[in-house]
């Protein structure tokens, strides 16, 4: 099983541009779930999913948007890049929410 | 908004010294778990305590949950230098968000 898988690994954005952060998992958990990682503040969670066709915002949703139109896929859409969206992006899916089983991340940085 | 403060931000220790990490909050959670993450690789799962006082072991480390479910504590005895890495605690609370704390870097010297 690959497990959650994100990509890309790494990108570049000028001020303004958008682009979408894909994550799949081939687990068929129904959730999924979307943080940014920042120096000294843990995980913050963006938007999440409980199902194919439901989302929903978290704390700092605000420039993101998402959408799950299969069990298997959750992209992320930053609509016009800014540079306070630099940041390390990871991908979360789980079975129960007792355990979240993450992907290796996407180191996003925005010039 | 549910907070969970982790303390202390950063830990360095000689290999063989114990380890005790914080989790507080002034909320009550369903669920506490426990990530170890390294560079460049995303948070893995350690453990989820999940009842009140609970009390978890994995080799060298020692999980509780507090009795009211808002506090959780992890202890490592005779750290090695494979402990090096960041911890995260995280709390599952209301709906069905998991809120993280900020972190413990570990670093174990031999």
């Amino acid at each position: 099983n690959a497990g959650v898988t994100q990509t890309p690994k790494f990108q570049v954005l000028k001020t303004g541009q958008s682009m979408t952060l894909q994550c799949a998992q081939d687990m068929n958990h129904e959730y999924m779930s979307w943080y940014r990682q920042d120096p000294g503040m843990g995980l913050r969670l963006i938007h999440y999913s409980v199902g194919a066709g439901i989302t929903d915002q978290g704390e700092v949703p605000n420039g993101y948007n998402v959408s799950r139109s299969t069990t298997e896929d959750f992209p992320l859409r930053l609509l016009s890049a800014a540079p306070s969206q630099t940041s390390v992006y990871f991908c979360a899916s789980s079975y129960s929410r007792l355990s979240y089983t993450f992907g290796s991340g996407t180191r996003l940085t925005v010039v | 908004t549910q907070l969970l403060e982790q303390s202390p931000q950063f830990l360095s220790i000689q290999e063989g010294e114990n380890l005790t990490v914080y989790c507080n909050s002034s909320s009550v959670f369903s669920s506490l778990q426990w990530y170890r993450q390294e560079p460049g690789e995303g948070p893995v799962l350690l453990v989820t305590v999940v009842t009140g006082g609970e009390v978890k072991k994995l080799k060298r480390l020692t999980f509780q949950f507090g009795d009211a479910r808002k506090d959780s504590s992890l202890h490592i005895t005779a750290a090695q230098p494979g402990d090096t890495g960041l911890y995260l605690c995280a709390g599952a609370g209301h709906g069905n968000k998991l809120v993280f704390g900020a972190g413990t870097i570990l670093r174990v010297k031999s």
